[in-house]
């Protein structure tokens, strides 16, 4: 089955600080891609969908320059935490579709942020 | 990974009439939550239920719960063509926080 990946798996970092993670689709090309939050027992929010190519659509209330995504490749798509904050902390996860089932989301298994 | 069930797996209906979603799990949960997804788009959050919960209700939304049975049911009152989409549940459960899908009702509603 199709496979994605985040990394890092979890990251602590200091107030102002940029924090860079990485979604990747391990076997299949995914066309498009999406960034998610979830706060603690919470919803998942959908943050932005990013298409390989072009630049990512943001969900209203998302700061596109606090929370810069990229979507360089079929396989690779970044999300960076532009000077991270502690209300920045949250578990964010993606997922990707490929061109064969636009249907089907696959999901990464997430990325736990801590600004301390 | 585990995964609950929703059915139908498919739902067709007339504008006007109503849509009932039913979900099922298997682990024990803290909340559970429906999502709708519009063809090739995100996941967008409808509404979240909590395990102490029996019944919420937003707008048109109505959703069950029933612990008991491991069951879940949404409702769409007076369905419109716009909620042409797929329903997910998705339920919160396990203490590693992981996420648990359904695998979605794909309701059509013709105008």
């Amino acid at each position: 089955g199709a496979v994605v990946s985040q990394h890092p798996s979890r990251v602590i970092c200091k107030s102002g600080t940029s924090v860079k993670i990485e979604c990747r689709s391990l076997d299949f090309q995914a066309t498009t891609m999406f960034w998610y939050r979830q706060f603690p027992k919470k919803s998942l929010m959908l943050m932005a969908t990013s298409n390989e190519g072009s630049k990512a659509t943001y969900e209203q209330g998302v700061e596109k320059d606090k929370f810069l995504i990229n979507h360089a490749s079929l396989t690779l798509s970044t999300l960076t935490v532009t000077s991270a904050h502690p209300e920045d902390s949250s578990f964010y996860i993606c997922s990707a579709s490929g061109l064969a089932d636009q249907e089907t989301q696959y999901f990464g298994p997430g990325t736990r942020l801590l600004v301390l | 990974s585990q995964q609950g069930e929703e059915d139908p797996q498919a739902l067709s209906i007339q504008e006007g009439e109503n849509a009932t979603m039913n979900c099922s799990y298997k682990t024990s949960i803290n909340n559970l939550q429906w999502y709708r997804q519009n063809s090739g788009r995100g996941l967008v959050h409808l509404i979240l239920i909590r395990s102490n919960e029996r019944e919420k209700h937003s707008g048109r939304l109505r959703v069950t719960l029933d612990t008991s049975k491991k069951s879940s049911s949404l409702l769409i009152t007076a369905s419109r063509a716009a909620d042409t989409a797929s329903y997910f549940c998705m339920n919160y459960g396990g203490s590693q926080g992981n996420l648990i899908f359904g695998k979605g009702t794909k309701l059509s509603v013709k105008p």
